[in-house]
């Protein structure tokens, strides 16, 4: 079955560390890969995708996400975190041959420690 | 700035009554989805249409739920009759094929 996985809940750092937000997939064919932040009572808001090219993808705030075909990774990275980045993080993937449809994964709270 | 826009933003009922939730996709986009949030299921895609036309609505309940596209401006969501398991926050997304999806800021629908 076509899947994401989130290996943690939750992600505890000090502001100014670096952070990283796991992500692991399983599907069939070249993804296309996605990050998501939602921020509490909002809707999820696009931070960066993968679909071909560079394995590092630059997005919004800062984030970056680097695409490991060989572990199936899309992890999400930044070098020096901000207490503001403290939200929930969501991976997702497409199949490349797939209809519209995303998979998300369960989501990985990200606090950041003043 | 275009943007997803749904309505209402909150929504209180009781148990029995009927939900309409309506949703505003991003003008040129072709696909629509609706999304259900809970802390239990996390997210969970209800029904998505491409071009106005219903292309999976497998992850809703068929007794209660309908979701439409009457056109393209337009998308809803309609829970009848609703029930408190239904509580929860509904998301609508919008996007073009192929590309990421765009979400509007939810409807937060408590059932008394």
């Amino acid at each position: 079955a076509q899947s994401v996985a989130q290996p943690e809940d939750q992600v505890n750092v000090a502001e100014g560390n670096p952070l990283t937000v796991k992500c692991t997939y399983s599907v069939s064919g070249n993804p296309y890969l996605f990050w998501y932040v939602q921020y509490p009572n909002r809707g999820l808001q696009f931070l960066l995708k993968y679909i071909t090219g560079d394995n590092l993808v630059k997005g919004s705030y800062g984030f970056e996400a680097e695409f490991n075909k060989s572990q199936t990774s899309f992890h999400l990275k930044k070098p020096s975190a901000l207490v503001s980045d403290s939200a929930l993080y969501f991976c997702a993937v497409r199949p490349q041959n797939r209809d519209d449809k995303i998979i998300f994964g369960k989501g990985t709270r990200l606090h950041i420690l003043p | 700035d275009a943007r997803v826009t749904q309505t209402p933003r909150h929504k209180v009922t009781e148990m029995g009554q009927e939900v309409t939730m309506r949703c505003q996709p991003i003008l040129g986009h072709n696909t629509v989805f609706w999304y259900r949030q809970t802390m239990m299921q996390g997210l969970e895609l209800l029904a998505y249409f491409r071009n106005r036309a219903p292309l999976d609505d497998s992850g809703m309940p068929k007794d209660r739920f309908s979701a439409e596209m009457p056109d393209a401006t337009l998308a809803t969501l309609k829970i009848q009759p609703s029930e408190p398991r239904d509580s929860a926050v509904y998301f609508c997304a919008s996007g073009s094929r192929g590309s990421e999806q765009f979400f509007g800021p939810g409807t937060r629908l408590t059932v008394l």
